[in-house]
């Protein structure tokens, strides 16, 4: 089970966001990635082994943790980062793909 | 460049199946798996498995096993998702996306499937 908080996060632009994921079990490192997603469209990969951003993400977006507590940070927001973030773990034997419920981003 | 273009959107009554194809381009077809996420209007996503786009193995979400069937064909490099014994639950968008070790890193644009009497 993964569990995200907070469930929205209201920030202005320019403003540092910090969005938590939690998992039940703890996780390798290698399976935790993280997920942009802006209505109507699909999600986009931003983090993939807890801390590296998937190719043309900016480096304002970054992801840290370790065990069961991992983190994406946005370090300076931008109009076009209020969106859906999503959290999620992979089982060691790939047969689970479990996504949190999801962090609400808006602009305040 | 990657890209994968699924099917369009399709309506359904309940007790149906859908099948639902995902065409890749831009990439080695065999070398990556092709995976299948679901999202039901303001729900979180939801995986349902994947098929190897090498030889074909395929895993299931416990939650869908009995009623989803992930096939490929390798000659025109689609795969397709077959969800059978539909219900109104079922209604929501459906995403094949390429995975790998870096986790999905391609999303098709998605198809809705409605089901309703």
């Amino acid at each position: 089970v993964l569990t995200q908080s907070p469930g929205t996060l209201s920030l202005s632009p320019g403003e540092r966001a910090t969005l938590s994921c939690r998992t039940s079990q703890t996780v390798y490192s290698t399976y935790l990635a993280w997920y942009q997603q802006k209505p109507g469209q699909a999600p986009r990969l931003l983090i993939y082994g807890v801390s590296n951003r998937a190719s043309g993400i900016p480096d304002r977006f970054s992801g840290s943790g370790s065990g069961t507590d991992f983190t994406l940070t946005i370090s300076r927001l931008e109009p076009e980062d209020f969106a859906v973030y999503y959290c999620q773990q992979f089982g060691s034997s790939l047969d689970t793909y479990t996504f949190g419920q999801g962090t609400k981003l808006e602009i305040k | 460049q990657v890209q994968l273009v699924q099917s369009g959107a399709e309506v359904k009554k309940p007790g149906a199946s859908v099948k639902i194809s995902c065409k890749a381009s831009g990439y080695t077809f065999s070398r990556n798996a092709i995976h299948w996420v679901r999202q039901a209007p303001g729900q979180r996503l939801e995986w349902m498995g994947w098929i190897s786009g090498g030889n074909g193995f395929t895993m299931y979400s416990r939650k869908f096993e009995d009623r989803v069937t992930i096939t490929r064909d390798t000659s025109a490099t689609t795969v397709h998702m077959d969800l059978s014994s539909l219900r109104s639950e079922d209604t929501a968008a459906y995403y094949c996306a390429r995975g790998g070790d870096r986790g999905f890193d391609y999303w098709g644009q998605g198809t809705l499937v409605s089901v309703s009497s």
